[in-house]
């Protein structure tokens, strides 16, 4: 099964409007944290905003904010205002805490959402 | 500090050649992960380490790829012989250990990438 699902390949945005990006996440640790990178035309992955498994308010940054849903397993990613700037693939990734076997400390991504923001 | 340095930033080989890929991780992280990148198949782990150790190599597809980890501040990825179908682009990531000790609540820290080209 994945660990990470997006479900959204591509998604578009006008500039200055809000956009969420989905992800689900499947575990069965009670400890675990969930993180989003951006990553440019120019290849890098940048850190974006991250939020644990128990943090009781949603994670925010900037213009980024994560809406948490533990009951449902999704961790969507919600860009305020966006930015030509902004457009860029999207990778929502998770680390569980719980040493199984080999799995202590991997990190887990999702296939990406590709954002296009236009004027 | 100058985070997670990678080297070369691009590659071109023949088919059968053996490839190098270098990693330095940001000092005092104690993992190291290693993944692909393509367009088929996304972000792929390969291998990662801790402490100098590899936890999981469950994603090298091959033996021709094999990865070592001498000590806290350097990593290699090698590929013999290459083929074309390893064309990707390769990171390196680092991360640690938070300061209350868990291990889910820490981002990883990305390379610039290398690009692979294999002829």
């Amino acid at each position: 099964a994945q660990k990470i699902t997006q479900t959204q390949p591509g998604m578009f945005v006008q500039e200055k409007e809000a956009v969420t990006l989905d992800c689900t996440y499947d575990t069965s640790d009670p400890s675990y944290g969930l993180f989003w990178y951006k990553q440019p035309s120019s290849g890098e992955m940048i850190f974006l905003i991250y939020q644990g498994s128990y943090d009781q308010q949603n994670a925010t940054e900037g213009r980024y904010s994560l809406n948490f849903q533990k009951a449902r397993k999704s961790a969507n990613l919600v860009i305020s205002a966006s930015q030509l700037g902004d457009s860029a693939m999207y990778f929502c990734a998770m680390r569980e805490a719980l040493w199984r076997g080999s799995t202590l400390g991997r990190l887990y991504f999702g296939r990406g959402t590709q954002l296009t923001v236009w004027p | 500090d100058a985070g997670v340095i990678q080297s070369p930033r691009h590659e071109v080989t023949e088919m059968g050649q053996e490839v190098t890929l270098r990693c330095k991780p940001i000092s005092g992280h104690d993992y190291l992960f290693w993944y692909r990148q393509t367009m088929m198949r996304g972000l792929e782990l390969l291998i990662y380490f801790n402490n100098n150790v590899p936890i999981d190599d469950s994603g090298m597809p091959e033996d021709r790829f094999s990865a070592k980890m001498p000590n806290a501040s350097f990593s290699t990825l090698k590929i013999q012989p290459s083929e074309p179908r390893d064309s990707a682009v390769y990171f390196c990531a680092s991360s640690s250990k938070s300061d209350r000790n868990f291990l889910w609540n820490t981002e990883a820290f990305f390379g610039q990438g290398t690009r692979l080209t294999v002829v």
